[in-house]
């Protein structure tokens, strides 16, 4: 089946500094890329969309200066958060979807926890 | 904005015993979906509905897309213990059709006492 490899699973970074985060579909071509945000206990908030190739295209109130998306090639997307501060410690997920596999083309990677002290 | 919203928001239930939990909308949804995610991971997708008024079964978990369209709900026969987590609840907006997202629900946190 789809696979998303997501990492790192957890990071522990100093506020000022800046954090990868990177997503590969394993087996299958990832033509659109959603970035997620999830605060505990609460539900998942999409960030952004990004197809290959193309500029990603951000949820109202996200800033796209803060959240770098990059979605290079179809295995690979990241996600760079800039000059992190405590409060953008979240749950951060990826979703791949593939172009041939309908509905059931949308994976979740397994998530990258930050925390930023 | 869209909101899903799911009830019940959590609950505890005994091993065996049957689950239902619903999500609504203010708004009419093209496609719901249903995740489990558990603590620490991605969600996983459950089932997948596409037309209003669908039953679709999986397993021990049943789900049905409503004929207004504005709701859905999920059901879990006999339940185990692996069956806690928390549950999610995903709508596709139609004014959005052609970009792919999905709209989360709140979630319903289910555990499952043995």
């Amino acid at each position: 089946g789809a696979v998303v490899s997501q990492h790192p699973s957890r990071v522990i970074c100093k506020s000022g500094t800046s954090v990868k985060i990177e997503c590969r579909s394993l087996d299958f071509q990832a033509t659109t890329m959603f970035w997620y945000r999830q605060f505990p206990k609460q539900s998942l908030m999409l960030m952004a969309t990004s197809n290959e190739g193309s500029k990603a295209t951000y949820e109202q109130g996200v800033e796209k200066d803060k959240f770098l998306i990059n979605h290079a090639s179809l295995t690979l997307s990241t996600l760079t958060v800039t000059s992190a501060h405590p409060e953008d410690s979240s749950f951060y997920i990826c979703s791949a979807r593939s172009r041939d596999r309908g509905f059931y083309g949308y994976t979740f990677g397994s998530g990258t926890r930050l925390t930023v002290v | 904005g869209q909101q899903l919203n799911q009830s019940p928001q959590s609950m505890f239930i005994q091993e065996g015993e049957d689950v239902s939990m619903n999500c609504t909308s203010s708004s009419i949804f093209n496609t719901w979906l249903w995740y489990k995610q558990d603590p620490g991971e991605g969600p996983v997708l459950l089932i997948a509905l596409y037309k209003a008024g669908e039953l679709t079964s999986n397993g021990r978990l049943t789900a049905q897309f409503g004929i207004t369209r504005k709701d859905s709900f999920l059901n879990i026969s006999a339940s185990i213990p692996s069956d806690v987590g928390i549950y999610f609840c995903a709508g596709q907006d139609p004014t959005t059709s052609g970009t792919y997202k999905y709209i989360f629900g709140t979630g319903t946190r289910l555990k499952v006492l043995a």
